[in-house]
């Protein structure tokens, strides 16, 4: 199975909104709705922060939202911070009962 | 709290065989699958496979089906990750990964850094 599209990098300004796309096929991200997100700071290992497409692990901040639209999941931050720089990779169940990320998508504030 | 530890940094030749450990501690070992995930270095996250360690079932990707073992010993709470001939292409870090309550992952473990060389 291929991995899920994501943009290879992204960036805004301290206080916009940026959203990373994360584009699969109707065989994962288009027939569940078993997307999740991860952020990673370099050297450090992966966080969950959504899961189920929209919802957030407690701890989380509200700052950052998902969404799903046919075979393409979106992670938003609002209000970007200095902390938010990081690689987030996207993440969905498939019908061949396996996982699939994304290639990750670096984000730089700038 | 819900952990997974690791085992630590590999370095090996090629052909040697290598196995890594993942510890699981504070929930239900033996009722929540374990993954492993994939980071060359540089690049992104690869799923590679996952285990139920209350029977062994597991699954692999197809792009590493046949060339890594993934196991369990409840008894320890442990799952491991194994290789029988290391190419210099496995060298990368190594993560495992809990599935919680659904199809997602928390948490994760530290990371084993494999590095294959000669």
């Amino acid at each position: 199975q291929s991995a899920l599209t994501q943009p290879a990098s992204v960036s805004g300004s301290p206080g916009q909104s940026i959203t990373i796309s994360c584009t699969g096929t109707s065989s994962d991200v288009g027939v569940y709705n078993d997307v999740s997100w991860y952020q990673q700071h370099p050297g450090k290992a992966p966080k969950l922060i959504i899961y189920d497409v929209r919802n957030r692990p407690s701890g989380v901040s509200d700052r950052f939202s998902g969404s799903k639209s046919g075979n393409t999941a979106s992670l938003t931050i609002s209000g970007l911070q200095a902390e938010d720089e990081a690689d987030y990779y996207c993440s969905s169940y498939t019908t061949s009962s396996t996982w699939v990320f994304g290639g990750g998508t670096k984000v730089t504030v700038l | 709290e819900v952990q997974l530890v690791q085992s630590g940094a590999e370095v090996n030749k090629p052909g040697e065989s290598l196995k890594i450990s993942c510890k699981g501690s504070g929930y239900s070992f033996n009722t929540h699958w374990i993954g492993w995930v994939r980071q060359m270095p540089g690049k992104g996250l690869e799923w590679m496979g996952i285990i139920y360690p209350g029977d062994s079932d597991t699954r692999y990707s197809p792009s590493f089906q046949g060339q890594v073992t993934i196991s369990a010993d409840k008894s320890i709470s442990t799952t491991f990750l194994q290789w029988n001939s290391l190419k210099a292409s496995d060298s990368a870090m190594y993560y495992c990964v809990r599935q919680d309550r659904g199809n997602w992952f928390d948490p994760w473990g530290q990371g084993t850094l494999v590095t294959v060389s000669s």
